[in-house]
């Protein structure tokens, strides 16, 4: 079945880095747009990049442009989200998640998460 | 960018009868070019990721029963939950596709009364 699993959250001081990967099975990831999208603790939903198929065109939220590089491995099945000078806000669950074909934004498929916690 | 408001942001109902969330966007998410609207919406259970239950506004996802309904257009839009079930307590969450930054509203708790 489709499944989407996310690895590398953990502890990182302010400023420090941080990457994400996601591993897709059960489809083949270069048919996809893909995307990330985090949730602070007790809060809603937010967008933060999605990233398209073979051109690899990526999207980035103000909040975290230009700090955050979302990328993909379409030979390992997998999509990454490198995260920079990460600050205190970036604390959140983050999401991989699967853009529905034909509908840029909408997401139909999503990993469990993975916490990134920011702090000294 | 455009933002999503969601009413009410929390809601009790009792089992069987009507649930109705709201959401409104400070800018028309309708394309003229092939009138659809784009717009989302998502169920989030406690300590799950969200579930997509519609898009295109009223087009409902593979799976999801048909007691969820999304309409509207523009700027004004609407999930009805037709005939509310316990498993249905969740938060609700509308997106807007229409243009980067996609947004989501700010969330309405659903609760069994």
């Amino acid at each position: 079945q489709v499944q989407l699993v996310e690895s590398g959250g953990g502890l990182v001081k302010p400023g420090g880095s941080l990457t994400l990967s996601c591993a897709a099975s059960g489809f083949t990831l270069s048919d996809y747009y893909m995307g990330w999208v985090r949730q602070a603790p007790g809060k809603g939903l937010e967008w933060i990049s999605h990233i398209t198929g073979s051109r690899q065109t990526r999207f980035y939220a103000g909040s975290v442009k230009g700090r955050f590089t979302i990328s993909r491995d379409n030979a390992r099945n997998s999509l990454y989200l490198q995260m920079d000078s990460l600050r205190v806000e970036d604390t959140a669950v983050y999401y991989c998640a699967r853009v529905v074909v034909g509908a840029t934004g909408v997401f139909d498929c999503w990993g469990q998460g993975t916490l990134v916690t920011v702090s000294s | 960018d455009i933002v999503m408001t969601q009413s009410p942001d929390s809601l009790a109902v009792s089992l069987g009868e009507r649930a109705t969330i709201n959401c409104k966007s400070s800018q028309s998410v309708l394309y003229s070019s092939n009138n659809k609207n784009y717009l989302a919406w998502y169920q989030q259970k406690p300590g799950q990721p969200p579930k997509l239950l519609i898009y295109w506004a009223s087009t409902r996802e593979p799976g999801v029963p048909d007691r969820f309904r999304g309409s509207g257009s523009g700027t004004d839009f609407t999930l009805t939950i037709g005939s509310v079930q316990a498993e249905d307590v969740a938060v609700y969450y509308c997106q807007q596709y229409y243009s980067v930054p996609y947004a989501f509203g700010q969330g309405t708790n659903l609760e069994i009364k």
